[in-house]
């Protein structure tokens, strides 16, 4: 299996500019989440999906959008890149064990850069 | 609104030191907890986590947490750290009804000189 698979690895845009970042996993998992992370705030929950079909936000929400048609996609799009968007982000993929603890698998994350 | 708290952002250690990083939360219900380690050019991992049972948790590398429901933390221990243990480390919380959305602390860096 290749887990949570990510891309790009890096991207630089310009402001105003749109893009789509990349994420998928092999894993079968129901539960998806887009992250970002900045120096001394940790992650940051964006967007998450508890299935194919269903979305919600999570606590930085603001000029992401996301879907998910497919139980195995995930992608996050950023419609009108801003400066503020700099980040590593990372996709995670999860799924309820008999615990129901929703422990997260990770992909090696985008690191975005918006001038 | 749920919240993590994680009390150093920044910790030097030389090897052989004993480790405690601390971590609170505010949560109304009941939780899940989890400790997630990044170390230098790889992504996240799992360390450790608790769910249900004895409330002190063992994981990978020699790691292990105290659940302290009545402090709402989740102390990250190790009691003799090594260079390799050099990363950042990350609290994590979520509801165990309903409860994928899980919400991250800031993290603190541990930096284990040679």
């Amino acid at each position: 299996n290749a887990g949570v698979t990510q891309t790009p690895k890096f991207q630089v845009l310009k402001t105003g500019q749109s893009m789509t970042l990349q994420c998928a996993q092999d894993m079968n998992h129901e539960y998806m989440s887009w992250y970002r992370q900045d120096p001394g705030m940790g992650l940051r929950l964006i967007h998450y999906s508890v299935g194919a079909g269903i979305t919600d936000q999570g606590e930085v929400p603001n000029g992401y959008n996301v879907s998910r048609s497919t139980t195995e996609d995930f992608p996050l799009r950023l419609l009108s890149a801003a400066p503020s968007q700099t980040s590593v982000y990372f996709c995670a993929s999860s799924y309820d064990d008999r615990a129901a603890s929703y422990e997260q698998y990770f992909g090696p994350g985008t690191r975005l850069t918006v001038t | 609104a749920q919240s993590v708290s994680q009390h150093n952002h920044h910790v030097i250690l030389s090897e052989a030191a004993s480790l405690e990083l601390g971590c609170n939360y505010s949560y109304g219900g009941t939780v899940n907890l989890f400790w997630y380690v990044q170390y230098p050019g790889q992504h996240l991992q799992l360390l450790l986590k608790y769910f249900s049972g004895d409330p002190l948790v063992k994981g990978i590398k020699g790691f292990e947490a105290e659940f302290i429901k009545s402090k709402f933390s989740f102390n990250l221990r190790k009691p003799s750290v090594q260079w390799s243990d050099t990363a950042e480390y990350f609290c994590a919380v979520n509801e165990r009804t309903g409860g994928f959305k899980t919400i991250f602390g800031a993290g603190t860096r541990l930096f284990v000189k040679a």
